[in-house]
């Protein structure tokens, strides 16, 4: 099983500030790699899908990079609405895992 | 508009059985990869299972033997049917859409599941 690791565990931030998240795979995962922003009593919602590719909607301050092992998701810019946990989530193969979650507060 | 409603959560029992229904709204249904992910209380994601069109079903080592995918594609609905429940499976149950990229695109609001004595 691909053992996903992001740090840090919170980022403290301000409005404006640059973000700089990151996951880290057990094993090579190629580029096969997501990244989703889930907010207090909400569903999760895909941001970036296959390590650097912005799903629909989603605003250019987000960007994503990496592959084989290590990946990055950053947020040039924080608007309040980013304030939220972020998880990345690997489907590389069974069993799709996701990291433990990086909560950016600020 | 993509929807996708999730039903049938609940208390339960340590070793009762309980089915989840996903109602699935907004494109066209027997077309889409369906999954199932869940989220222990103050706890990170887990992927539990997804189904393709052709009916094939993978499932997180955690559930196998106990859950079942299934769909009805005339009714647009996607099934999660539960047994042998145990406190480890208490969570909210989201029901999301896989893209052909096999990344969760869609997301419902989720339904609670309770497993306790």
């Amino acid at each position: 099983e691909v053992v996903l690791t992001q740090s840090p565990a919170t980022l403290s931030l301000s409005p404006g500030e640059r973000a700089t998240l990151s996951c880290r795979a057990s094993q090579s995962i190629s580029f096969y790699l997501a990244w989703y922003q889930q907010k207090p009593g909400q569903a999760p919602r895909l941001v970036i899908y296959d390590a650097s590719n912005r799903a629909t909607g989603i605003p250019d301050r987000f960007s994503g990079s990496g592959s084989g092992t290590d990946f990055t998701l950053t947020i040039s810019s924080l608007e309040p609405e980013d304030f939220a946990v972020y998880y990345c989530q690997h489907r590389h193969n069974w069993p799709w895992t996701f990291g433990q979650g990086t909560k950016v507060e600020l | 508009e993509v929807q996708l409603v999730e039903t049938g959560g609940g208390l339960i029992q340590p070793g009762g059985s309980l089915r989840l229904s996903c109602s699935a709204s907004g494109f066209t249904f027997s077309s889409a990869f369906m999954s199932w992910v869940r989220q222990a209380p103050g706890k990170g994601l887990e992927w539990v299972s997804v189904i393709y069109t052709d009916d094939s079903t993978y499932y997180a080592d955690s559930v196998k033997g106990r859950f079942t995918i299934s769909r009805d594609n005339s009714k647009n609905t996607l099934f999660l049917q539960m047994n042998s429940l145990r406190a480890e499976d208490t969570a909210v149950y989201y029901c999301a859409r896989v893209s052909l990229l096999n990344w969760f695109d869609s997301w419902g609001q989720g339904t609670l599941v309770t497993v306790s004595s």
